[in-house]
């Protein structure tokens, strides 16, 4: 069974710049979550796919978008990026059956 | 904003004491469930317990569940150095969303 993987691991950008993280689903997964963790607080949940539809989002602004591919990987692509976007950011995912979500080690964002 | 809130936010214990922590959340929850974060790292699951479900087990871990005072604790006993760590609670919202606390730090002492 292969877990969750994210890329890249660290990444450096300046203000104004766009981003793209990446996630790799659990095998059997259907459902990919992504969370932004800032120092010293909890995730926030940002938004969800489910079967390559957005399936809820938190509170973060448009800039803030996503996709889900047909083999249940996503994307997470942020632009104009502000000095507040520095973060950990999460991508979880979940089968259908069960609410437990399995993590990704995590992208680690500098905003610059 | 975040749903839960964890208690204490840090804990320092000798190796091979008990250790509990705290979470209470605002609004009516499916499940709610556990992770530990080691350095800033991927979250691991620990246990998720069911809003129906008062207590549960597993391994060093108890978990209860109080809906009435929507709150739970998590208590890890005989500590070792290797549950050093951030523990967070996430209340279960709808559809797989989890909403996550501030966490609690914990230290383990040799």
């Amino acid at each position: 069974e292969t877990g969750v993987t994210q890329s890249p691991t660290h990444l450096i950008k300046t203000r104004g710049q766009q981003v793209t993280l990446r996630c790799s689903s659990q095998s059997g997964h259907n459902t990919v979550s992504w969370y932004q963790q800032a120092l010293g607080q909890g995730p926030q949940f940002i938004f969800q796919y489910y079967r390559e539809e957005e399936n809820g989002r938190g509170n973060f602004p448009p800039r803030f978008s996503g996709l889900q591919f047909p083999n249940y990987s996503s994307e997470l692509n942020v632009n104009a990026l502000e000095l507040d976007d520095s973060a950990l950011y999460l991508c979880a995912s979940s089968g259908v059956a069960y609410n437990e979500q399995f993590f990704g080690p995590g992208t680690r964002l500098t905003v610059l | 904003s975040q749903q839960g809130e964890e208690d204490p936010q840090a804990l320092s214990i000798q190796e091979g004491e008990n250790a509990t922590m705290n979470c209470s959340y605002k609004t009516s929850i499916n499940n709610l469930q556990w992770y530990r974060q080691n350095s800033g790292r991927g979250l691991v699951h620990l246990i998720l317990i069911r809003s129906n479900e008062r207590e549960k087990h597993s391994g060093r871990l108890r978990v209860t569940l109080d809906t009435s005072k929507k709150s739970s604790s998590l208590l890890i006993t005989a500590s070792r150095a290797a549950d050093t760590a951030s523990y967070f609670c996430a209340s279960d919202m709808v559809d797989y969303k989890l909403s996550f606390g501030a966490g609690t730090t914990v230290t383990v002492r040799a």
